[in-house]
């Protein structure tokens, strides 16, 4: 099946610094993809999609110039979380859909855990 | 709105014995259904899904899920559980939000623990 991948799987900053996480398409193109926030024990909770070549939809609630998104080619989404703050440490994860559409099945990334000091 | 309901937050089983997860749904349209696994600190993967046709749809793993519009349901199944089993499984379906785009909203995930 398609491959997500992450980089870095696991990250520990200091409060107040930017942290960068990838998300890159093996073995297919994706115009779209996503980003989610899961905390522990709980679901997913999506925070934006990445479009190619336009700027990123947030979700409701979820802050623009905190999350930046970048959907620098077919194949790489990065998301940049600025001035990082302890409530900010979470479990983020990426998906794409191998098709267009996004309702049809996305496939994940393995997550990055972020711990902010 | 759309929204996806698991009702079960944690359910433990015995090792070889059988499974079943709940699902329920709330979408006006038709739904594309799916279940995903995840295993602590990993991603999703995908267990099997449902666009249309046969209602009993096989996935990986031993998995089925069965789609019942009446009860707006698509309940998770496996007839003997194994240890390796035990995991985070997560119910969703696939929204159109525009033409060409769409996303996917999530249950609140079932713990699933399996005794020896």
């Amino acid at each position: 099946g398609a491959v997500v991948s992450q980089h870095p799987s696991r990250v520990i900053c200091k409060s107040g610094t930017s942290v960068k996480i990838e998300c890159r398409s093996l073995d297919f193109q994706a115009t779209t993809m996503f980003w989610y926030r899961q905390f522990p024990k709980k679901s997913l909770m999506l925070m934006a999609t990445s479009n190619e070549g336009s700027k990123a939809t947030y979700e409701q609630g979820v802050e623009k110039d905190k999350f930046l998104i970048n959907h620098a080619s077919l194949t790489l989404s990065t998301l940049t979380v600025t001035s990082a703050h302890p409530e900010d440490s979470s479990f983020y994860i990426c998906s794409a859909p191998p098709q267009a559409g996004g309702r049809n099945e996305q496939f994940f990334g393995p997550g990055t855990r972020l711990t902010v000091l | 709105a759309q929204s996806v309901t698991q009702p079960d937050i944690h359910i433990t089983v015995s090792e070889g014995a059988s499974l079943e997860l709940r699902c329920n749904y709330s979408y006006g349209a038709t739904p594309y259904l799916f279940w995903y696994v995840q295993s602590p600190g990993q991603g999703l993967q995908l267990l099997l899904k449902y666009f249309s046709g046969d209602t009993l749809v096989q996935g990986i793993k031993g998995f089925e899920a069965e789609f019942k519009r009446s009860q707006s349901s698509f309940n998770l199944r496996k007839p003997s559980v194994h240890w390796s089993d035990a995991a985070e499984y997560f119910c969703a379906v696939g929204v159109k939000v525009m033409s060409n785009t769409g996303k996917l909203i999530f249950g609140q995930g079932t713990t699933l623990q399996v005794k020896p």
